[in-house]
């Protein structure tokens, strides 16, 4: 099962910052925090990833609370192209290594 | 990065009959992995695709229905068989980066079952 929970659709006008939540509750020290989105029709595509710091590279930002429990996915600027399903996922290696499950998801609709 | 090719890109069966999808990597990865999108869902993780060795199927998933071949390390064949429309899906092929912890999928074959 996903270890994660997502709201399942968010609103954001564009050029505005989306802030995309999201709980992790029982993540364990070895896990990480990976974001991914889905773009209709399209694989998904890797956006950030965590452990316990912030990280911020060219697409987003990820902030990480202290107890690891629940983190945000920031896109500082949302455009029409960002409207997508964005997928939370922790993932550490166990005995099958490395699987990636996803849950549900949150829907973000960027409008203009 | 890695660049993911698979084939069909898409295709409609008949009941009964089992397809073939292939995936082709530009590099070689050690983890595979074989997921289906259901209609408006999310991606189900099949399978992990094992050089060399039989596949490690996710719970409701059976190697007789999604037999999975991985002869190297850059190729990899999912078939669904005795198909029925509910295995009407896409499925994606997806490789991981246990060095940079990057997962990357394919473009996805979009399965029609009549």
């Amino acid at each position: 099962d996903a270890k994660t929970t997502q709201p399942p659709s968010m609103d954001c006008a564009e050029g505005r910052a989306a802030n995309l939540p999201c709980n992790h509750s029982t993540i364990s020290g070895n896990e990480y925090v990976y974001w991914y989105r889905q773009i209709h029709s399209q694989g998904p595509q890797y956006i950030i990833h965590g452990l316990k710091n912030n990280e911020t590279n060219e697409m987003a930002s990820l902030i990480i609370t202290e107890d690891r429990k629940s983190s945000t996915l920031i896109l500082p600027h949302a455009t029409l192209r960002d409207t997508a399903v964005y997928y939370c996922i922790v993932r550490g290696k166990d005995t099958g290594g490395f699987k990636t499950i996803f849950g549900a998801g949150t829907r973000l609709f960027v409008k203009a | 990065s890695a660049v993911i090719s698979q084939k069909p890109s898409r295709d409609i069966c008949q009941r009964g009959t089992s397809l073939t999808i292939q995936c082709q990597v530009d590099s070689q990865v050690t983890m595979m992995f074989w997921y289906r999108q259901q209609p408006g869902q999310s991606l189900t993780l099949i399978a992990t695709a094992n050089q060399g060795s039989e596949a490690t199927y996710e719970s409701g998933f059976v190697i007789d229905k999604f037999p999975i071949s991985r002869p190297n390390l850059t190729f990899s064949t999912l078939t669904v068989s005795n198909m029925s429309p509910e295995d009407s899906s896409i499925y994606l092929c997806s490789v991981l980066s246990q060095s940079t912890h990057e997962q990357f999928f394919g473009p996805g074959t979009r399965l029609t079952v009549l």
